[in-house]
């Protein structure tokens, strides 16, 4: 399995700032993924996010409000832009792994006021 | 898109005890994980299990993806399985679409 950490693990920002999240893998992958947990609620993919293009997004969700980084093939960070108390949640990176299985990250816990 | 159901929403049962989470999709699949996330929320991969029956200790799955619906049994329940419990299908290029989750406490 791979071993996936984010930066940081929790953060409380003012309405109207921007947050940015790394997600470090131990080894290199294709495809790296974003996903959003809102509060009691289940997971939601954001984006897709290939090493050397565009990311990915589905619907609902606009680079503008979420850009993403993919330099490597071991690293990619999700900025959440201009906050909102809406944009209180837990945002999770994810990997594919051996056996088709899709590993995550601990997750970062992001609090707006 | 692909609708994922699962059920009970909630369970709360008492250390010792066996339980069955059911998952339901609305269409065909190639790729279905359960997934646990503990009271931390660390998502842990329990199982890919497209179709067929899997078994890893007390926990096991059986997929019919015939029947579209997927089942996960946990047996002797212990405190540390308390959390929600995630099926997730695969919509295409690995895009993991998540169902609702089941709550599950154990009580000791």
């Amino acid at each position: 399995s791979a071993v996936i950490s984010q930066k940081p693990s929790r953060d409380i920002c003012q309405r109207g700032t921007s947050l940015t999240i790394q997600c470090q893998v131990d080894s290199q992958v294709t495809m790296m993924f974003w996903y959003r947990q809102q509060p009691g609620q289940s997971l939601t993919l954001i984006a897709t996010a290939n090493q050397g293009s565009e990311a990915t997004y589905e619907s609902g969700f606009v680079i503008d409000k979420f850009p993403i980084s993919r330099p490597n093939l071991t690293f990619s960070t999700l900025t959440v832009s201009n906050l909102s108390p809406e944009d209180s949640s837990i945002y999770l990176c994810s990997v594919d792994g051996t056996g088709r299985r899709q590993f995550f990250g601990p997750g970062t816990r992001l609090t707006v006021l | 898109g692909i609708q994922v159901e699962q059920s009970p929403p909630d369970l709360i049962l008492q250390e010792g005890a066996n339980s069955t989470l059911r998952c339901n999709f609305s269409d065909s699949v190639n790729n279905l994980q359960w997934f646990h996330q503990n009271p931390w929320g660390q998502l842990i991969n329990l199982f890919y299990i497209p179709s067929g029956t899997k078994q890893n200790g007390r926990l096991s799955a059986t997929t019919v993806a015939t029947e579209r619906y997927s089942l996960l049994y946990i047996s002797s329940s212990q405190t540390t399985d308390s959390g929600v419990y995630f099926c997730a299908v695969d919509q295409g290029a690995q895009k993991l679409v998540f169902g609702q989750g089941t709550r599950l406490t154990i009580n000791p």
